[in-house]
């Protein structure tokens, strides 16, 4: 059963890069949709981006100047990196991957790894 | 863009009671590639139904999804203590992917 993790650091500064890593384990990273989604505290789930195992990806309009996500297939991960954070960057960042390949319903989730954008 | 927009926002109800939840797009989904999930505190979202009306796998049956085009329903046949969350619907037929604002269904 494929098992997602984030990883990466729970404080980063104003204007500085949030980076993050999805470790993919019990399953390859070929042939899906893999994504990122937030939820800021109080708020919804804002879709982040996604990449395709060819390498391709898509952005939410109001992210894609500063989104980049990436994936490294010798290591079974895909990464996220946000540049110019601000305080409404702070959130719960999810990765996520579809049930089935082509699909974007999402039925593997990671735990969730909180951010704070802070001084 | 394709806006969901959920419908109500909160709403309070007892177990054993049924619930019906409205999730409307601003434009007919294609596919209708509108998903539900469920979402409790500290966990991820939990994937509820797919494709409008498909079941995931492991999903009780009192769970049942309807609708095409630009009006879709989940349905909660009768309330379980567990089934108390926030549900959001999402769509992936038109891009950009997008995820309604949610309706916190609580106990009343």
């Amino acid at each position: 059963q494929v098992q997602l993790q984030e990883s990466g650091p729970g404080l980063v500064k104003p204007s500085e890069t949030l980076s993050l890593t999805c470790s993919v384990s019990g399953g390859s990273i070929s042939n899906y949709y893999w994504s990122w989604i937030r939820q800021p505290p109080g708020k919804g789930l804002e879709w982040i981006g996604y990449i395709y195992y060819s390498g391709s990806t898509n952005y939410n309009s109001s992210l894609k100047s500063r989104v980049t996500i990436s994936l490294d297939k010798s290591k079974n991960q895909f990464s996220l990196k946000l540049t110019s954070v601000t305080a409404a960057d702070t959130a719960v960042y999810y990765c996520a991957r579809p049930r089935l390949a082509g699909s974007h319903a999402y039925d593997t989730w990671g735990q969730g790894t909180m951010v704070t954008v802070s001084s | 863009e394709t806006v969901l927009t959920q419908s109500p926002g909160t709403l309070s109800l007892s177990p054993g009671e049924r619930a019906t939840l409205s999730c409307r797009a601003s434009q007919s989904v294609d596919g209708n590639y509108l998903t539900w999930y469920q979402h409790k505190p500290g966990q991820a979202p939990r994937l509820l139904i797919y494709v409008a009306s498909s079941r995931a796998t492991g999903i009780p049956d009192r769970f049942s999804g309807s609708g095409s085009g630009t009006d879709f329903t989940l349905t909660i046949s009768r309330l379980e203590p567990e089934d108390f969350a926030v549900y959001y619907c999402q769509q992936y037929g038109n891009s950009p992917l997008t995820f309604g604002q949610g309706t916190r269904l609580e106990i009343k």
